[in-house]
This record gives C-alpha cells, structure tokens and sequence, in this order.
C-alpha cells in the first residue's frame, strides 16, 4: 500500500492569513492531484500535477509537485471563508497503471472572518 | 449533464440486512471505483471496474460486492451489512489519459447500520 501522509491533519486561521498544507509520501506517483470536499459532498479536484518540479496556480493557490513525485505542497495566499473545506491530495499508481487513486486522509481547513 | 448520480441519497439499516448503493455516470467514462470515507481515515478504496464486466478490489474489499453489467452504472452490494459498514459511500467515475487520471465523485450515500 502506497501512503500518502497529509499534514497538519487540521488548520483554523483568520482571513487573510497564508498558509501551506503537505502532502508526504516514499513512494513515486505518476501524478499527485488534489481535491477540495464540502460538507455533505463529494470531493471536486482542484489540480492535478504531474512532472517533477512541476507549480500550478490557481488564483490564491499554488500547488508543487517535488522533484522527485514523491511530495505536494498547497499553498493558499490571504485565504479567505470561501476556502473552508476538507482538502485531500491523491496520488496515482506509478508504473501505468494510474486509474487507482491513493488519498491522504485530509486536512480540514477553517477560515475564520 | 448530470456527471456521477447516487442513489440513495441516506439510508439507515438493520444489522444483517441486505442493500445495494447504485452509481451511474453518463460520461461515458471507462473507470468507475467506490470509496468509503470515514472521519479521521480519509476516502479508502473499496472496488473498481476498469471496463465493463470487470472489477476488481481495492483496499478495504470484504463485505461488499459489485458488477458492472454496464459502462454506465456500477452498484455496490451490502449482502449481510454490519455496524462496522456505517460510513459515507462515494462513487466516481475517471478517465485517463496523458499520464492524468481525473476522478468525478457524486455526491455520496450515507450510510448508518443500527
């Protein structure tokens, strides 16, 4: 079993505030995405990355995939309420098969106003 | 375009009873998997289906059955449901191309076992 270790497990800050969610793994991933959960929903993906060193920007929020795909980074600039939510990365099997997907178990972020 | 249906939407059970979750998807999409998510645990595989008439377990498989009779629909099967099977049920459909694997979820069952 590939694992993928997100950290920190749970995140409240004020808006405005930055913060970094990470995502942790020994094993290398084909691609890493990442997915946004609301309450009584199911996840929607955000990003997804896929060569080493790779950044992705998405308004307030940056992704990286580390050199080695082993790690992924979020980072979300002056957050807001709006960003609340359960954030989960999820890797994908390297060696072809990539239809099975490897989540973290989140962190669920609170913005405060 | 209605993506990934579940349904029902909430559901509660006696122990020892019998269900099945239905997913459909009309994107014509070759991969359909079930997860469950429970707190603290994240969303763990249960099945999926790279194709019509096959399937194959994924990482928390006993207790659950599934079929795929066809590219649209994908039902998951509580034979015997036990208090431990209380959870929320996901299902998600996913292509992949260009090394990518784009997973679409429903909106989930939930799932309580008295």
């Amino acid at each position: 079993t590939q694992l993928l270790e997100q950290s920190p497990q749970f995140l409240s800050i004020q808006e405005g505030e930055n913060l970094t969610v990470y995502c942790n793994s020994s094993s290398v991933f084909s691609s890493l995405q990442w997915y946004r959960q609301e309450p009584g929903e199911g996840p929607v993906l955000l990003v997804t990355v896929v060569t080493g060193g790779e950044v992705k920007k998405l308004k307030r929020l940056t992704f990286q995939f580390g050199d080695a795909r082993k790690d992924s980074s979020l980072h979300i600039t002056a957050a807001q309420p709006g960003d609340t939510g359960l954030y989960l990365c999820a890797g994908a099997h390297s060696g072809g098969s990539n239809y099975k997907l490897t989540f973290g178990k989140g962190t669920l972020l609170t913005v405060n106003p | 375009n209605a993506g990934v249906t579940q349904t029902p939407k909430f559901q509660v059970l006696k122990t020892g009873q019998s269900m099945t979750l239905q997913c459909a998807q009309d994107m014509n999409h070759e991969y359909m998997s079930w997860y469950r998510q429970d707190p603290g645990m994240g969303l763990r595989l249960i099945h999926y289906s790279v194709g019509a008439g096959i399937t194959d377990q994924g990482e928390v498989p006993n207790g659950y059955n599934v079929s795929r009779s066809t590219t649209e629909d994908f039902p998951l099967r509580l034979l015997s449901a036990a208090p431990s099977q209380t959870s929320v049920y996901f299902c998600a459909s996913s292509y992949s191309g260009r090394g990518k694997n784009i997973q679409y979820f429903g909106a989930g069952t939930r799932l309580s076992v008295l």
